[in-house]
C-alpha cells in the first residue's frame, strides 16, 4: 500500500540556518510528489511538486525538494530560514485508484524557528 | 490566484446534530475532494466528487456522510449526525483533472468541535 513517512515530528532551527525536512514514500510506479505547507489559520499551501524529469525541483519561497528514487526519498531543502518559515510541512504522494488520484499525505513535520 | 473558499471557519455543535460543511471550489476545476484532519494526526482522504456523483470515498466516509454540489458553485459536506470523533478540520479541494500531474488546491479549513 501507498505510504508516506515523515521521520521527524517537530524540528527547531534557527533563522538563516539551512533546512532539510525529511520525507520517504512507499508506491509502486512512478510516484507524483508533492511538499505543502500549512501556516497557523490557514490552508494547504503547494510548495512544490515532482512529476518527472529534473529531480531537483524549485519551488515558491525559496525551498527546492530532490527526488531520490534509490531512497524512495523527496526532502525538503532550503538554505536560509526565515521566521515566516514556521509553519506545519506536508509530504505527499498522488496515489492511483480506479482512475482518479488521491493525495496521501505523511504525518507533517511542525518546524520552529529561533530568532 | 483563484482560491478555494470554506464556511465557516469554525463550528461548534452538540453531538447528533446534523452538520453542512461548505466549500466553493475554483470555478473551471471540475474535480472536488474533501480531507480531514484530526487534531495530531494525518490529513486524510474522505471522498472525492465528479459530474455530481462520488468516484471515490474512503471507509472513514460512512452512511453518515453525504456530498452534494446543490448548485454551479458550492460544495457542501453534510454529517448527518455528529460523533465525538468526528471533531477535526476539514479541508476541501478541487483540480481541473485527475491525472497525477493535477494539482489540489485546497481551501483554509473549516474546524468542527463536536461536544
Amino acid at each position: 500500500a501507498q505510504s508516506v513517512t515523515q521521520p521527524d515530528i517537530h524540528i527547531t532551527v534557527s533563522e538563516g540556518a539551512s533546512l532539510e525536512l525529511r520525507c520517504n514514500y512507499s508506491y509502486g510506479a512512478t510516484p507524483y510528489l508533492f511538499w505543502y505547507v500549512q501556516s497557523p489559520g490557514q490552508g494547504l499551501q503547494l510548495l512544490l511538486k515532482y512529476f518527472s524529469g529534473d529531480t531537483l525541483v524549485q519551488g515558491i519561497k525559496g525551498f527546492e525538494a530532490e527526488f531520490k528514487r534509490s531512497q524512495s526519498s523527496f526532502n525538503l531543502r532550503k538554505p536560509s530560514v526565515h521566521w515566516s518559515d514556521a509553519a506545519e510541512y506536508f509530504c505527499a504522494v498522488a496515489a492511483f485508484s480506479g482512475g482518479y488520484n488521491k493525495l496521501i499525505f505523511g504525518a507533517g513535520t511542525r518546524l520552529a524557528v529561533h530568532p | 490566484e483563484p482560491e478555494v473558499t470554506q464556511t465557516p471557519s469554525h463550528q461548534v455543535t452538540q453531538m447528533g446534530q446534523e452538520v453542512i460543511l461548505r466549500c466553493v471550489p475554483i470555478s473551471n476545476h471540475l474535480y472536488f475532494y474533501w480531507y480531514r484532519q484530526i487534531l495530531g494526526q494525518k490529513v486524510e482522504f474522505l471522498v472525492s466528487f465528479y459530474n455530481n456523483e462520488i468516484s471515490e470515498k474512503s471507509e472513514i466516509f460512512d452512511d453518515q456522510f453525504s456530498v452534494e454540489r446543490p448548485d454551479g458553485s458550492n460544495f457542501t459536506l453534510k454529517i448527518r449526525s455528529t460523533k465525538l470523533e468526528d471533531s477535526a478540520m476539514y479541508f476541501c479541494a478541487s483540480s481541473e483533472g485527475v491525472s497525477g500531474a493535477n494539482v489540489l488546491t485546497f481551501g483554509a479549513g473549516s474546524r468542527l468541535t463536536v461536544l
